[in-house]
């Protein structure tokens, strides 16, 4: 099946730094991508969809220039926390679906999430 | 609005116990449902899925769903739960054409004992 993976898995910082989160597919070419927040105990929520070549999406909420994310090919797409603070951590987990040209779309894959940490 | 709607927060269960899970969803169009677990420390999985067809859908582990159109539900099924489906378990839904994200519901915790 279609395998998505993200890096790093884990990652602590001090306040005030950026991270960035890799989200890969690594089986098949995904022009959209998708990045959730999941905080723990509840459920995911969808922050922005990530569009191969353009500008992401962002949900009502979610600052654009405090998480940037930046869809450079087919099978990547990075989310940087900049500027993190402790209210930023959280489970961060992307996703991605294959897609065929009719525009009918298979399911969505999740990576394993990242879990981050700010001190 | 788009939402789903799982209605039992935590279900606790003893093995061999049958399980029903409950998923209402609201969206415009043609949806298509998926359910997903997440094991404890674990990402993810895809447990089944509902695009068109039957609406009685047959997943991994001996899960089933139905997708009752008429009452925007999708049901989760299991005849006789074990210890190892201790997880949570995520309703979503997303429109059936175009690249849409999913549209989860808040899950539900469900515990096996032994």
């Amino acid at each position: 099946g279609a395998v998505v993976s993200q890096h790093p898995s884990w990652v602590i910082c001090k306040s005030g730094t950026s991270v960035k989160i890799e989200c890969r597919s690594l089986d098949f070419q995904a022009t959209t991508m998708f990045w959730y927040r999941q905080f723990p105990k509840q459920s995911l929520m969808l922050m922005a969809t990530s569009n191969e070549g353009s500008k992401a999406t962002y949900e009502q909420g979610v600052e654009k220039d405090k998480f940037l994310i930046n869809h450079a090919s087919l099978t990547l797409s990075t989310l940087t926390v900049t500027s993190a603070h402790p209210e930023d951590s959280s489970f961060y987990i992307c996703s991605a679906s294959p897609s065929d040209r009719t525009g009918v779309t298979d399911t969505q894959y999740f990576g394993p999430g990242t879990r981050l940490t700010v001190l | 609005a788009q939402s789903v709607s799982q209605h039992n927060h935590h279900v606790i269960l003893s093995e061999a116990a049958s399980l029903e899970l409950g998923c209402n969803y609201s969206y415009g169009g043609t949806v298509n449902l998926f359910w997903y677990v997440q094991y404890p420390g674990q990402h993810l999985q895809l447990l089944l899925k509902y695009f068109s067809g039957d609406p009685l859908v047959k997943g991994i582990k001996g899960f089933e769903a139905e997708f009752i159109k008429s009452k925007f539900s999708f049901n989760l099924r299991k005849p006789s739960v074990q210890w190892s489906d201790t997880a949570e378990y995520f309703c979503a839904v997303k429109g059936a054409w175009g690249n849409t994200p999913l549209v989860f519901g808040k899950g539900t915790r469900l515990s096996v004992i032994a």
